[in-house]
């Protein structure tokens, strides 16, 4: 267990749906980072938040958005889903944002959109 | 556009045999490479290399880095059916933003 939590688990929804994936990264750190992991495209970054703010984008689709609250908590914001969004969204967290600290992962979301 | 690949893509062996697996990189601010074990859901961190020739070790895993040729290993030895995952490589920037990913290699250790 990383410390990292992610609800929920499992998310099933249609197309042209909105759903809010959310993390709450382990005590103490104060960076955030969301990737997508579908079976063609590997572990892909999407964003960094750090104390609160933005700091880096990565292939993120502009029907996604995400923010990171006072308490630190992040959530990822999907809108207007296409079947191809069907993949494991997983947030990590560190604590500070050097390049030389780890990320741990939390379990991961799986979100299957039919 | 920073890369990272690995090899090879899967490998399948008997319990107790030694395995060896490659990462090579081209990552324009490279600050670490990192090493991540992904069975069933979340990948779970092994090693963080930043300096090249010092080896890592944990119990019968071990890495090491080679910044001037642009790679890494990861050994495992006296393989168990638990080493059965994906191995992910991946490589830190300087921003500290992203880690890049390679496509993985699965691993399959037979009884």
């Amino acid at each position: 267990d990383s410390g990292v939590t992610q609800t929920p688990k499992h998310l099933i929804t249609a197309t042209g749906q909105r759903v809010t994936l959310r993390c709450s990264p382990r005590s103490g750190d104060l960076s955030v980072y969301w990737y997508q992991q579908s079976l063609d495209q590997g572990l892909q970054f999407l964003i960094h938040y750090y104390n609160g703010e933005e700091r880096a984008k990565g292939n993120i689709l502009e029907r996604f958005s995400a923010q990171q609250f006072p308490d630190l908590h992040s959530e990822l914001n999907l809108s207007s889903l296409e079947l191809g969004d069907s993949a494991l969204y997983f947030c990590a967290s560190s604590v500070v944002t050097s390049g030389y600290n780890e990320q741990f992962f939390g379990p991961g979301t799986r979100l299957t959109v039919l | 556009e920073d890369k990272v690949v690995q090899s090879p893509l899967s490998l399948v062996v008997h319990e107790g045999d030694t395995v060896t697996l490659n990462c090579s990189y081209e990552v324009t601010n490279f600050r670490s490479l990192l090493w991540y074990k992904q069975e069933k859901k979340a990948p779970t961190f092994l090693f963080m290399l930043t300096s090249s020739g010092i080896e890592k070790k944990s119990g019968r895993l071990s890495s090491i880095l080679d910044k001037k040729e642009l790679f890494s290993i990861l050994n495992i030895t006296a393989t168990q059916t638990g080493d059965s995952a994906v191995y992910l490589c991946a490589v830190g920037e300087t921003s500290g933003s992203r880690l890049t990913f390679g496509e993985g290699t699965q691993l399959t250790v037979n009884p």
